[in-house]
């Protein structure tokens, strides 16, 4: 049980477009989401909170404008890119709160912005 | 807010020999500490976690132990094989927080030489 399913595993876009990934708790209800960006070889960088129905709580630093999420159910989560840029360029993972296992992470997405 | 330390941020030993990954947290209020495996391209992976009302916990070869007093709390893992070649997280996070979120450490790469 806890499977959290992110998609896409892979996105390349041009720049100055938007991406759009999403995340689904597929066998629990999860009230709370996480967004996270990891850069090669670094740790997990905590972007912003989200709960189900409400706006998301940024960490400090992040543009709020510049990667929105939308927590419009109980089991789906999605992160947009809006506009982005080379140095967006990242490895963006969610997780959810909630399920057996407390924390359960989706499998990530490698974005590469061209 | 927490602060979580991690060392070493590297660690190759022998298959079979014992790795231990030490982490430091600053906060005392936290009081669920979990640790992931993350395999290169992919999202992080429960391995084990404890509660601050534990003192240790042990699954099969890997054991976690939790000093309130001294605030560090390690991951020990017996009898490494190849396949535990990954890199490792702790994490801290606290009940009553909004959204409970996960503050990492920097991250251990365990290299497991046959």
């Amino acid at each position: 049980g806890a499977v959290v399913s992110q998609h896409p595993s892979r996105v390349i876009c041009k720049s100055g477009t938007s991406v759009k990934i999403e995340c689904r708790s597929l066998d629990f209800q999860a009230t709370t989401m996480f967004w996270y960006r990891q850069f090669p070889k670094q740790s997990l960088m905590l972007m912003a909170t989200s709960n189900e129905g409400s706006k998301a709580t940024y960490e400090q630093g992040v543009e709020k404008d510049k990667f929105l999420i939308n927590h419009a159910s109980l089991t789906l989560s999605t992160l947009t890119v809006t506009s982005a840029h080379p140095e967006d360029s990242s490895f963006y993972i969610c997780s959810a709160r909630g399920g057996p296992r407390g924390y359960t992470f989706g499998s990530g997405t490698r974005l590469t912005v061209v | 807010g927490e602060n979580v330390e991690q060392h070493p941020s590297t660690l190759s030993v022998q298959e079979g020999d014992s790795a231990v990954i030490k982490c430091t947290y600053s906060d005392s209020a936290s009081n669920y500490f979990p640790w992931y495996k993350q395999e290169l391209g992919k999202g992080p992976q429960l391995i084990i976690d404890i509660r601050s009302n534990v003192g240790e916990k042990k699954d099969q070869r890997i054991a976690v132990t939790l000093n309130k007093t001294a605030k560090h709390f390690s991951l020990h893992i017996t009898e490494t094989q190849p396949e535990d070649s990954a890199v490792y997280f702790c994490a801290a996070s606290k009940a009553g927080e909004y959204g409970n979120k996960l503050v990492f450490g920097a991250g251990t790469i365990l290299r497991v030489k046959s």
